[in-house]
């Protein structure tokens, strides 16, 4: 199948600092990528979707100017954490579309733990 | 907006028998649907998906069923193994460019030697 790599896997930070999160498509362009955010034994929950050469669409309840999407190029999507605070430390995600057919498939990178101190 | 229930939340099983994960959708648009395993502090695997023109599929040991009628499908696991213990997530989508899949609340699996 695709592959996603999502760097870094962990990542421990200060809080009040900024932290950036990479997502890639290694071997199929992706024109959407998505963010998740995930709770221990939650599912997954949605922050936005990502759209190469536009502004991410957030949803509801998750802050655009803290959280910055940016989807520069077919296979590369970031998510940088600004002014990071403790209640930010959680398991990040993002997947991405690959389009195959008439249908889409999404794959998922391994996730990046965040821990604020 | 679509919504995605899932059942049971827990699951155990003796190893070697069969497991069953059950997921029901709301919106009838929806004719994609996905299964993901978690394993522990690892990001979500693909493991099998059906579309809305098919029944039932098939996968080694994995096999999932479709009923667009009563718009639930179903995750079915049979001589399962230890390394199947994971958190499985089904989802649903509609196959639409741009559209995003919503997940069910997930079913934690564990298989007792």
């Amino acid at each position: 199948g695709a592959v996603v790599s999502q760097h870094p896997s962990r990542v421990i930070c200060k809080s009040g600092t900024s932290v950036k999160i990479e997502c890639r498509s290694l071997d199929f362009q992706a024109t959407t990528m998505f963010w998740y955010r995930q709770f221990p034994k939650q599912s997954l929950m949605l922050m936005a979707t990502s759209n190469e050469g536009s502004k991410a669409t957030y949803e509801q309840g998750v802050e655009k100017d803290k959280f910055l999407i940016n989807h520069a190029s077919l296979t590369l999507s970031t998510l940088t954490v600004t002014s990071a605070h403790p209640e930010d430390s959680s398991f990040y995600i993002c997947s991405a579309r690959a389009q195959q057919g008439a249908g889409n498939t999404i794959y998922f990178g391994e996730g990046s733990w965040l821990t604020v101190v | 907006g679509e919504n995605v229930e899932q059942h049971p939340s827990t699951l155990s099983v003796q190893e070697g028998d069969s497991a069953v994960i059950k997921c029901t959708y709301s919106d009838s648009a929806s004719n994609y649907f996905p299964w993901y395993k978690q394993e522990l502090g690892k990001g979500p695997q693909l493991i099998i998906d059906i579309r809305s023109n098919v029944g039932e599929k098939k996968d080694q040991r994995i096999a999932v069923t479709l009923n667009k009628t009563a718009k639930h499908f179903s995750l079915h696991i049979t001589e399962t193994q230890p390394e199947d213990s994971a958190v499985y997530f089904c989802a649903a989508s509609r196959r639409a460019y741009g559209q995003n899949f919503v997940f069910g609340p997930g079913t934690r699996l564990s298989v007792l030697p």
